[in-house]
This record gives C-alpha cells, sequence and structure tokens, in this order.
C-alpha cells in the first residue's frame, strides 16, 4: 500500500521569499508522483507530475519538485512567493503499474504575508 | 474542452435521504474517478470506470454508496439513506488514458443535517 505524508499543515513565507513544501511517500513499486493546487471553491489543478525520466520537475506557475528515491522525497519549491500562490496544495502518489486512484496526503495550506 | 463539470454544486440534505451527484468528464475522456475529500483532508479515492465498466469498487465507503457510468460518458454517484458522516466534498476526475493525468471537476459539497 502506498502513502503520503506532507509535513506542515500550513506554511507561511513572505512575498519574494522561497516555498518549499515538503512531501514523503511510501510505494512498494515505482511511484508516479503528482502535486495539485487547490484554491478556495474550486477542485483540483495538477501543478506538476514525475513519471520517469528526469528527476527535477517543471510545472506551472513556476513551480518545480525533485524526485529523491532515496530520500523517498517529492518536495515542491518555488524561488519567489506570490500572493496569488495562496492555495492549499496536495501531494499525491500512484504506484506505477497498479490501481488508477490516487492516493494523497493531507495536504498544506500556503499563506503568503506581504 | 470545457473541462469536467459537476452538478449540483452545493446539496443540502436530511439523514436518511437518498442524494445522487452528476459527473460529466472531458469529451473523450475514457476513464473517470471519483473521490471524497472531508474537511482537512486530502481527497480519499473512492472508485474508477473505464468507458461503462467500473474497475475498482472495493474503495466505496460503504454499501449505501454506489456508481455508474451507463453510456461510457457521464457518471453518477448515489449515497442511500445519507448519514451526518457523509457531509463532504465529492469530487470528480476524468483522464484520456490509464496513465493519464487526471483533471478534477470543482465538486459537489453535501451537506447531510
Amino acid at each position: 500500500a502506498q502513502s503520503v505524508t506532507q509535513l506542515g499543515s500550513h506554511v507561511s513565507v513572505s512575498e519574494g521569499a522561497l516555498v518549499l513544501l515538503r512531501c514523503n511517500y511510501s510505494s512498494s513499486v515505482p511511484p508516479y508522483l503528482f502535486w495539485y493546487v487547490q484554491y478556495p471553491n474550486q477542485g483540483l489543478q495538477l501543478l506538476l507530475k514525475y513519471t520517469t525520466g528526469a528527476t527535477l520537475v517543471k510545472g506551472i506557475n513556476g513551480f518545480e519538485a525533485e524526485f529523491k528515491k532515496s530520500e523517498t522525497s517529492f518536495h515542491l519549491t518555488k524561488p519567489s512567493a506570490h500572493m496569488s500562490d495562496a492555495a492549499e496544495y496536495f501531494c499525491a502518489v500512484r504506484p506505477g503499474g497498479g490501481a488508477d486512484g490516487l492516493t494523497f496526503g493531507k495536504g498544506t495550506h500556503l499563506i503568503i504575508q506581504p | 474542452d470545457t473541462g469536467v463539470s459537476q452538478n449540483p454544486r452545493h446539496k443540502i440534505t436530511k439523514r436518511g435521504q437518498n442524494v445522487t451527484f452528476r459527473c460529466d468528464p472531458i469529451s473523450e475522456h475514457n476513464r473517470l474517478y471519483w473521490y471524497r475529500q472531508t474537511l482537512g483532508q486530502g481527497p480519499e479515492f473512492l472508485t474508477y470506470f473505464q468507458n461503462e465498466a467500473q474497475l475498482e469498487k472495493s474503495r466505496l465507503l460503504s454499501d449505501r454508496f454506489s456508481a455508474e457510468r451507463p453510456k461510457g460518458s457521464f457518471s453518477t454517484l448515489e449515497i442511500q439513506r445519507t448519514e451526518q458522516g457523509d457531509s463532504a466534498m465529492y469530487l470528480c476526475a476524468s483522464s484520456l488514458e490509464r496513465l493519464g493525468t487526471q483533471y478534477f471537476g470543482p465538486g459537489t459539497r453535501l451537506l447531510v443535517l
């Protein structure tokens, strides 16, 4: 069975500062990994995903994440936070060859301080 | 491409009533997924379809929950004899292929009084 742990239910950063949202996973087979963002009263929007190949993945809105197999991590970063980045962020995993349902973490609420 | 749509967006019902939610996937997406999201939690996978075939339903929360996709297009999720614990956001997603990106709809928020 797979699981996802997101460290920090709330993360607060100043506008212009580095954003780092942590995600660790467990999976019995090579995983596919995802980051989704959810704005209030909206569905989830895909930021980026890792399937195979290059371990540094670039996504939309300046976000990127690096798959580190040895650390079972897939942390999300953005060099400079914008006020519009304030939202809920979810990390998710799906075993590469298994059932198609995603397993999500509990989410991290990103707060941007002016 | 109009995205995944869900109706209704909000539903308030009394305990013991049945409710049905509808999901219209992105056209030509053959895979459709249902998730439940409770307050402060990430979405929880419930079930999924490939065309009209329901390929996984062991994760449905109880036998009060059922889902259909009769013609391989839209899908419905029904909850019978609702309980207060069923209050949640119900999300639908679709993908073009087995390992394709899942695109989510806006969700249906259910409140059981």
